[in-house]
């Protein structure tokens, strides 16, 4: 797949557990976030976003926290499943006027049954 | 509701010739985007079309890359002449247009590209 050359990070965890990824975002002035997940051959898939004037959102089985002190983003997934197994990555739009998405490198989540 | 589509899935082609890549966006989407991962490396912005005009091309890596979107409706990424360093996969996304701010970007599958 594409994230072959590409050195992740990787979690582990096994079926039924809570998932934690971590992203530190490089650009204070950012104001818009979103989580992708990437499964081999295909495009990033949109999971979940926030703006910069939240703390915290919800989803379906996700959490997105934003810590702008830290520049710190957080996607928590709850019971996971074997299907959420992907590459998961962060982005972040600049407030600079314009909408390019910055990509984070990703971190691969493997779930065991 | 479609999503976004490109073509080819995959291209193989020597180094000095030429690719061109297609992107349909979602229907209705005026924000179409090019981005492109090289191996080993970060998924990378490329350019930015808000209908038929070229927003933001700041991620354009030289005059081998070429973007159009006539029409405002699909776009066509074409490189000429293609270099090893351009292989990679090519991702487009489409956003819809907003008022208040920043929105998601939806993306295609991707045409994986391999210059030898």
């Amino acid at each position: 797949g594409e994230s072959v050359g590409l050195h992740l990070p990787t979690l582990s965890v096994q079926e039924g557990d809570n998932s934690i990824i971590n992203c530190a975002y490089s650009n204070s002035a950012s104001d818009y976030f979103i989580w992708y997940k990437q499964e081999s051959g295909k495009g990033p898939q949109f999971i979940i976003d926030i703006r910069s004037n939240m703390d915290k959102r919800q989803g379906q089985r996700v959490t997105v926290l934003l810590n702008k002190t830290v520049k710190h983003l957080s996607l928590q997934i709850a019971a996971t499943q074997p299907g959420d197994s992907a590459v998961y990555f962060c982005a972040e739009i600049p407030n600079t006027g314009f909408q390019k998405l910055v990509f984070g490198t990703g971190t691969r989540l493997l779930v065991s049954p | 509701e479609a999503g976004v589509t490109q073509f080819p899935s995959h291209s193989v082609i020597e180094k000095g010739q030429t690719v061109t890549l297609r992107c349909d966006p979602i229907s209705g989407h005026d924000n179409l985007y090019w981005y492109r991962r090289v191996m080993g490396k970060e998924i990378k912005f490329l350019l930015h079309f808000v209908k038929e005009s070229k927003q933001d091309e700041s991620g354009m890596p030289n005059n081998r890359f070429l973007a159009e979107r006539t029409g405002g409706t699909y776009s066509t990424l074409k490189v000429q002449p293609a270099e090893l360093e351009d292989s990679g996969v090519y991702f487009c996304a489409s956003s819809q247009s907003s008022w208040t701010g920043k929105v998601s970007q939806y993306f295609g599958p991707g045409t994986r590209l391999t210059v030898l």
